[in-house]
């Protein structure tokens, strides 16, 4: 069985960093492209970051390039966002999702995580 | 960026009622669209990929059709769990964009 589990939201001040982790079982990993959704309260699905298998090739929304970084170990089956300098609007539930094809693909999404929130506040 | 149109924002319907929602994409996508399903606390559903394939595990109720820029998910007999938002997703090129969603609420 797929499963995907997030961890490391929060509240945090503007300005501030956290990093997100997502764990990941059921499947094979390092042959999945992975990906960051948001959704912030009133809106809709925004995304966010996708990276390939080999976690050598990232793609990031404009929205967030340059202050986000996501990144993968293979050996802990495991993805993250590191996200830096948050702003207000940063403000939402973040999920990881598996990609349905395998392999340098970023497609659609098959499976989710639950979510975690992450509040930028002062 | 390819801009993703829903239409309706939402749609009051019975159970049993048909249901079509439309998704528009600025410039073609080919068949590069997908329909997610979303109730309230949840995460997101995969419905419908690829613009007209059933994911495993999805009620065969639930179809798409559709290319280029112009797609529609149908409900052919609404359920009481079906109620929820409903989002379609275009992966033919980055960024990767979502529709607006549709919320299905009960009449």
């Amino acid at each position: 069985e797929v499963q995907l589990v997030e961890s490391g939201g929060g509240l945090v001040q503007p300005g501030g960093s956290l990093r997100l982790s997502c764990a990941a079982s059921g499947f094979t990993f390092s042959s999945y492209a992975m990906n960051w959704v948001r959704l912030a309260p009133g809106k809709g699905l925004q995304w966010v970051s996708s990276i390939f298998p080999s976690g050598t090739t990232t793609f990031y929304a404009d929205s967030v390039k340059g202050r986000f970084t996501i990144s993968r170990d293979n050996s802990k089956n495991t993805l993250y966002l590191q996200m830096n300098s948050l702003r207000a609007e940063d403000t939402a539930i973040y999920y990881c999702a598996k990609d349905r094809s395998r392999g340098n693909a970023v497609t659609h999404f098959d499976y989710w995580g639950q979510g975690t929130l992450v509040t930028v506040s002062s | 960026d390819i801009q993703m149109t829903q239409s309706p924002s939402s749609v009051s319907a019975s159970v049993g009622d048909r249901v079509t929602i439309t998704c528009r994409a600025s410039q073609g996508i080919s068949s590069w669209l997908a329909w997610y399903q979303q109730k309230p606390g949840k995460a997101p559903k995969l419905l419908i990929y690829a613009a007209s394939s059933l994911q495993s595990g999805v009620p065969s109720r639930f179809s798409g059709s559709g290319s280029e820029t112009d797609f529609t998910l149908t409900i052919s007999s609404l359920q009481p769990e079906d109620f929820a938002t409903y989002y379609c997703q275009q992966a033919i090129s980055f960024p990767l964009t979502f529709g607006g969603g549709t919320k299905v609420e009960i009449k």
